[in-house]
């Protein structure tokens, strides 16, 4: 089974306005961490934004949220007054509590903004 | 102040050639991590350093794969008779300490092309 899901390959936004980027997950371990990464045609993977399994609150950071949704096991991103320099893919990762901590990553969601 | 840095950034290798890739982590960073990205994925975890110590190697594709990190700093991936099946970009990754909710950074990469 998939750890981690993105159902989005492609996604488009007008320029300013707010998009949702879809993600989630799979673990019966209690502790856990989310990650979304943006990855630019660089190649280069950016961190954006991390939300704890015990956070009770929903991260931000700047014009990025993350909408965790514990029972559902969802983890989506939100980007709000989006910008042309925000096209990129964007990539869920879980770690889980135990082993080794490594990524898991799903297969991303490729994001145009449109002037 | 510094990333963590990958060189070389891009590498053509003929096929059964051996290729050695290098990757500086964050100044101070006990843990760090291989992943193999292949064209249109998320990447994939490949093995896991703290300090010295390799504790992970399980994504290691092959025999021909092996990761080394003598003084817990830089480290150093080395593929043996490279393949096809090998051409992907190789990122690295390092995070302060181990823990689920650490929070890791990526070098930019190295695409690694076999003809």
């Amino acid at each position: 089974a998939q750890k981690i899901t993105q159902t989005q390959p492609g996604m488009f936004v007008q320029e300013k306005e707010a998009v949702t980027l879809d993600c989630t997950y799979d673990t019966s371990d209690p502790s856990y961490g989310l990650f979304w990464y943006k990855q630019p045609s660089s190649g280069e993977m950016i961190f954006l934004i991390y939300q704890g399994s015990y956070d009770q609150q929903n991260a931000t950071e700047g014009r990025y949220s993350l909408n965790f949704q514990k029972a559902r096991k969802s983890a989506n991103l939100v980007i709000s007054a989006s910008q042309l320099g925000d096209s990129a893919m964007y990539f869920c990762a879980m770690r889980e509590g135990g082993g080794t901590y490594k990524y898991i990553f799903g297969t991303g969601t490729r994001l145009k903004v449109l002037a | 102040g510094a990333g963590v840095s990958q060189s070389p950034r891009y590498k053509v290798a003929k096929r059964g050639q051996d290729v050695a890739l290098r990757c500086d982590p964050i100044s101070g960073h006990v843990s760090l991590f291989w992943y193999q990205q292949a064209l249109g994925q998320g990447p994939e975890f490949l093995t896991y350093f703290q300090n010295e110590a390799q504790l992970d190697k399980s994504g290691l594709p092959s025999d021909r794969f092996f990761a080394e990190r003598p003084e817990g700093s830089v480290s150093t991936l080395k593929i043996q008779r490279t393949q096809q099946e090998d051409s992907a970009v190789y990122l690295c990754a390092s995070s302060l300490a181990k823990g689920v909710f650490r929070v890791e950074y990526f070098g930019p990469g190295t695409r690694l092309t076999v003809t």
